[in-house]
């Protein structure tokens, strides 16, 4: 069965840095598109980042354009978002999802969800 | 940047009732919009993509309809697992990206 697994979530300081992860199994990882979804707590869901299944496009929100990196290693079935001068308002739970279709051209919906990472930022 | 707006922000109904959950495009997105379910403390789920396709394991009573800007989400006769928080999605090709609606909380009367 598919299963998604965040880790690398926490407290940072504003301006600091984290490295979050997702690991991939019960599906062919290298084939199919990869994003990272948060939700600020009590707040609706919010689009952060997009991989292509074999890493040659990445998409971003304009809130994270810039300061976020999302990338992927095939070879260890993982994800991986690097997030650079965090922010207050970054703070929130960070989902990585998987896309709904095998090798998509561009972004597509989300069939399995990872069960979140909290990301805290504050001094 | 695409908007999707939903309405109602909260909708009051007892089970066995019939739920109409809308979202609305500032542009057309064509059918390229999906309905995903989130209970509280739990991931989403996806229910519907490409507006009217039912994703696996997905019950019959959840169905999707419209095209271009104006989609809605409607289950037919309302479980009381139903009651939870509701978005829509678009994915789009130019701007790349996705987008979510802020969301129906589905409430039970």
């Amino acid at each position: 069965q598919v299963q998604l697994v965040e880790s690398g979530g926490g407290v940072v300081q504003p301006g600091g840095s984290l490295r979050l992860s997702c690991a991939a199994s019960g599906f062919t990882f290298s084939s199919y598109g990869m994003h990272w979804v948060r939700q600020a707590p009590g707040k609706g869901l919010e689009w952060v980042a997009f991989i292509r299944y074999d890493g040659s496009n990445k998409y971003y929100a304009d809130s994270v354009k810039g300061r976020f990196t999302i990338s992927r290693d095939n070879s260890k079935n993982t994800l991986y978002l690097q997030m650079n001068s965090l922010r207050a308002e970054d703070t929130a739970v960070y989902y990585c999802a998987k896309d709904l279709r095998l090798a998509a051209a561009g972004t597509d919906y989300f069939d399995y969800w990872g069960q979140g990472t909290l990301v805290t930022v504050s001094s | 940047e695409i908007v999707l707006t939903q309405s109602p922000a909260t909708l009051s109904l007892s089970p066995g009732e019939r739920a109409t959950l809308s979202c609305r495009a500032s542009q057309s997105v064509s059918s390229y919009l999906a309905w995903y379910q989130q209970k509280p403390g739990q991931a989403p789920r996806l229910l519907i993509y490409d507006a009217s396709n039912r994703a696996t394991g997905i019950p019959a009573r959840f169905s999707g309809s419209g095209s271009g800007t104006d989609f809605t989400l409607t289950i037919s006769s309302l479980e009381p697992e139903d009651f939870a928080v509701y978005y829509c999605q678009q994915r789009s090709n130019w701007p790349p990206g996705n987008t979510f609606g802020q969301g129906t909380k589905l409430e039970i009367k």
